[in-house]
């Protein structure tokens, strides 16, 4: 099976543009999480989706936002960038609805400029 | 709210040596708690994990213990071999229907050849 996959891999905005991150679960994979890791705080967990409804979100603005689509594939945005958006953005796929293996993507490294 | 501390921030053994790793959780209610290794500019990979239910868990020089009235819980690795070098990550999945996962701050582990 193919692992997780992101795109792009590296991604270079200005303050106050918008970006969209891809993922692709692994397939049969329903539930994808996103989480925002910077060398600072570590691992912070952004949010989850499973079957296209979003369960939970982390403590991040309104500016952070996703979706998932009917093939479990997902997408993040963020809007009006800040240079403190700045960070590797990974993605988690699992396969069952709750307390399962979560298996990583490489992450988009996104700097903002 | 949900917090996991993880002690110490970086470690440095000899090769051969055992290195210990501990994390300790906030919330109660966690069920599920997974251990994660980082190597430089690669995603994180799933190295073990343990549940509520179980409180010592060995894959090979890999063992995971968990104390649910201290909640605390730890990674112990033997015999460390310098391949063994990465930040490794603890986490805590909080009550509930999901695959979120709290992580620790992670800890830098060098093993000197």
């Amino acid at each position: 099976k193919a692992g997780v996959t992101q795109t792009p891999r590296y991604l270079i905005k200005t303050r106050g543009q918008q970006v969209t991150l891809s993922c692709s679960p692994i397939s049969g994979h329903r539930s994808v999480s996103w989480y925002q890791q910077t060398p600072g705080q570590g691992l912070q967990f952004l949010f989850e989706y499973f079957s296209e409804t979003q369960r939970n979100k982390g403590n991040f603005p309104g500016r952070f936002s996703g979706r998932q689509f009917s093939n479990s594939r997902s997408e993040m945005n963020v809007s009006t960038l800040e240079l403190g958006d700045s960070a590797l953005y990974l993605c988690a796929s699992s396969a069952g609805q709750l307390n399962e293996k979560l298996f990583f993507g490489s992450g988009t490294q996104l700097s903002v400029l | 709210g949900e917090n996991v501390e993880q002690h110490p921030s970086t470690l440095s053994v000899q090769e051969g040596d055992s290195a210990v790793i501990k994390c300790t959780y906030s919330d109660s209610a966690s069920n599920y708690f997974p251990w994660y290794k980082q190597e430089l500019g690669k995603r994180p990979q799933l190295i073990i994990d343990i549940r509520s239910n179980v409180g010592e868990k060995k894959d090979q020089r890999i063992a995971v213990t968990l104390n649910k009235t201290a909640k605390h819980f730890s990674l112990h690795i033997t015999e460390t071999q310098p391949e063994d070098s990465a930040v490794y990550f603890c986490a805590a999945s909080p009550g509930g229907a999901t695959n979120k996962l709290i992580f620790g701050t992670g800890t830098l582990l060098a093993v000197q050849p």
